[in-house]
């Protein structure tokens, strides 16, 4: 399979505990994006890449929050002291930016996080 | 700040009814325009874009078309199958690249 894979699928853990979630990109691609989502609602953009360079992050992305992308290719997000209110399904998407083309963002099936 | 807005779910319709899902937006400058789609179980997919005024996305039997004096996006199929029951989100970005701004998503539910 060649799509953007990301690890864990599912995710519980303890409030106040860390957590930390892998993406896959697919190989080609330069940039790669992280998303939010909870129950009901769309996607929220969290920060994104270009190769290994953080080039955005959200006003969402609290200093709890951070993500690297060390060697260009895959990508951790961390969340650290996690509170009931981080639950939600986190995505990750990849594409391939040549220029000033458009260029379509692949998703992952997404991490569900569970803070009890 | 930019935001997108969609008609509010679920969407219950029977097969091979016409489907229209309202999508306005507020953005500066020139966004491009896009309808993903979340099948049960499964990641977005990217369903049409556009990316100019005036333009029309299609696939699927799906089409939407760029309005910019609307601010408007709206997705419709003439006749929809059970298969086509999913969530829809309608999404912007501004800088060709960039992070997308996505729609609450509207649930469709289509029944024999």
């Amino acid at each position: 399979d060649t799509g953007v894979s990301q690890d864990p699928r599912h995710k519980i853990t303890k409030r106040g505990q860390n957590v930390t979630f892998r993406c896959d990109p697919i190989s080609e691609h330069n940039r790669l994006y992280w998303y939010r989502q909870t129950l009901g609602q769309g996607p929220e953009f969290l920060t994104y890449f270009q190769n290994e360079a953080q080039l955005e992050k959200s006003r969402l992305l609290s200093n709890r929050f951070s993500a690297e992308r060390p060697k260009g290719s895959f990508s951790t997000l961390e969340i650290q002291r996690t509170e009931q209110g981080d639950s939600a399904m986190y995505l990750c998407a990849s594409s391939l930016a040549l220029g000033n083309s458009y260029n379509e963002q692949f998703f992952g099936p997404g991490t569900r996080l569970t803070v009890l | 700040g930019d935001s997108v807005t969609q008609m509010e779910g679920p969407v219950t319709l029977s097969e091979e009814a016409f489907l229209t899902i309202n999508c306005t937006y507020t953005a500066t400058g020139y966004p491009s325009l896009f309808w993903y789609v979340q099948y049960p179980g499964e990641g977005l997919q990217l369903l049409l874009k556009a990316t100019k005024a005036d333009d029309k996305g299609s696939n699927k039997g799906f089409e939407a078309t760029y309005r910019k004096e609307t601010t408007s996006f709206h997705l419709e199929k003439g006749s929809v199958q059970v298969s086509d029951s999913a969530v829809y989100f309608c999404a912007l970005e501004r800088n060709q690249g960039g992070k997308l701004i996505f729609g609450q998503g509207t649930e469709l539910s289509v029944k024999p």
